[in-house]
């Protein structure tokens, strides 16, 4: 059964720094890997997505990485700002089930 | 493009009542997904819709839940009867293969009392 964990649940960081998400996924037979972000109260938007054959995404300040041997995704944000502060959530998508991680709350400090 | 439309945004309901949740998708969109999140659980899938048929709906939880697509453009997840653990946020999403970019909308808060 495939799991998918983000550590850490928590992270708050100054403002201008650089940062790493992570995600970690059991089954690495995975379709693709999507990052989403949640903000208090509202629905998820997509960040970037990653099909199994590719090894990175980039979309401005973000970069997500896709490791599939080892199970492991990771989301950069460079140059992080207070308007990052939210949940980010990873999911895996195989055979058509999406499985999702529970998010690493993110609090980007003034 | 307004986006994938759900409705209600709030519902409060006593437990043992009929709930119907309503979900608009994105107009073009022939994939689309019912989530339900909760803090202990998180964002689980619970059934998806590929041109209005239900390919996947493992993720039910049991009977009580049932959900439709009866034409392109709306969906419907019914609870009947509720019980108060189904309280959570519930999530519609929609995508356009062959891209697997889902977009949500903005949830449902069901409470069950």
């Amino acid at each position: 059964k495939q799991e998918v964990t983000q550590i850490p649940a928590a992270l708050s960081v100054p403002e201008g720094e650089n940062l790493v998400l992570n995600c970690s996924f059991t089954d690495s037979a995975i379709y693709n890997l999507q990052w989403f972000r949640q903000d208090p109260g509202k629905g998820l938007t997509s960040l970037l997505l990653i099909q199994s054959s590719q090894r990175e995404q980039t979309s401005g300040r973000l970069n997500a990485s896709l490791d599939k041997s080892s199970g492991r995704s990771t989301l950069y944000i460079a140059a992080s700002q207070p308007g990052d502060s939210a949940t980010y959530l990873c999911a895996v998508n195989k055979d058509d089930k999406i499985i999702f991680g529970k998010g690493t709350r993110l609090h980007i400090l003034p | 493009d307004a986006g994938v439309i759900q409705s209600p945004r709030h519902e409060v309901t006593e437990m043992g009542q009929e709930v119907t949740l309503r979900c608009k998708p994105i107009s073009g969109h022939n994939s689309l997904f019912w989530y339900r999140q909760t803090m202990m659980r998180g964002l689980e899938l619970l059934i998806y819709f590929n041109n209005n048929v239900p390919i996947d709906d493992s993720g039910m939880p049991e009977d009580r839940f049932s959900a439709k697509m009866p034409n392109a453009s709306f969906s419907t997840l019914k609870i009947q009867p509720s019980e108060p653990r189904d309280s959570a946020v519930y999530f519609c999403a929609s995508s356009l293969p062959p891209s697997d970019t889902q977009y949500f909308g903005p949830g449902t808060r069901l409470t069950v009392l």
